[in-house]
């Protein structure tokens, strides 16, 4: 079974601080992952995404992910805070070859001024 | 392009009640989906749909049926809503299935609060 944790529900940072959001996968066979982004009251979008090849993934707004097969992780980062940042963010993983995608619990992101 | 459309945006329903959640899509996807985002548990999927005619069940499906007539709506249907179904109702779409072209990336659409009393 694949499964997608997200360590800590609530995450606070300085605004101009680095942001890491942390994301760890199970799977059995190599997935695509996925960071999706919720702002108030609103759909999810895409942030980025990981399928095949190039294991730094860059996103919109400055944010980038790295897959590292040997930890199963892939961590969400932003060099500096913005108070536009805050938003829920959710990891998500879809198994290669099937189309159900597994989302984590989701992070709160505070920016604090 | 609308995307991904939703209606209602919000209901409240008294138990035992039923109603359909409508979405639909204008974007040619073949996958069509349904989630409920509940605090502290992330999304979870109830149906999905890979093709007109063709639906399955996901991780919650009891109490809601799906149907897929044509490839743009896939509607979400409550049959007798109880308390437990309180929560916000989110349709994706993507363009088909991974390993054909696509990598799976959901669109989602704004959501649908329901409130069942």
């Amino acid at each position: 079974a694949q499964s997608v944790t997200q360590l800590g529900s609530h995450v606070s940072v300085s605004e101009g601080a680095l942001v890491l959001l942390r994301c760890n996968y199970s799977s059995s066979v190599p997935p695509y992952l996925f960071w999706y982004v919720q702002y108030p009251n609103q759909g999810l979008q895409l942030l980025l995404k990981y399928t095949t090849g190039a294991t730094l993934v860059k996103g919109i707004n400055g944010f980038e992910a790295e897959f590292k097969k040997s930890e199963t992780s892939f961590h969400l980062t932003k060099p500096s805070a913005h108070m536009s940042d805050a938003a829920e963010y959710f990891c998500a993983l879809m198994r290669g070859g099937y189309q159900k995608v597994t989302f984590g619990t989701g992070t709160k992101l505070q920016v604090i001024p | 392009n609308a995307g991904v459309t939703q209606t209602p945006k919000f209901q409240v329903l008294k138990t035992g009640q039923s109603m359909t959640l409508q979405c639909a899509q204008d974007m040619n996807h073949e996958y069509m989906s349904w989630y409920r985002q509940d605090p502290g548990m992330g999304l979870r999927l109830i149906h999905y749909s890979v093709g007109a005619g063709i639906t399955d069940q996901g991780e919650v499906p009891n109490g809601y049926n799906v149907s897929r007539s044509t490839t743009e709506d896939f509607p979400l249907r409550l049959l007798s809503a109880a308390p437990s179904q309180t929560s916000v109702y989110f349709c994706a779409s993507s363009y088909g299935l991974a390993g054909i072209g696509d990598t799976g990336e959901l669109f989602f659409g704004e959501g649908s609060r329901l409130t069942v009393l």
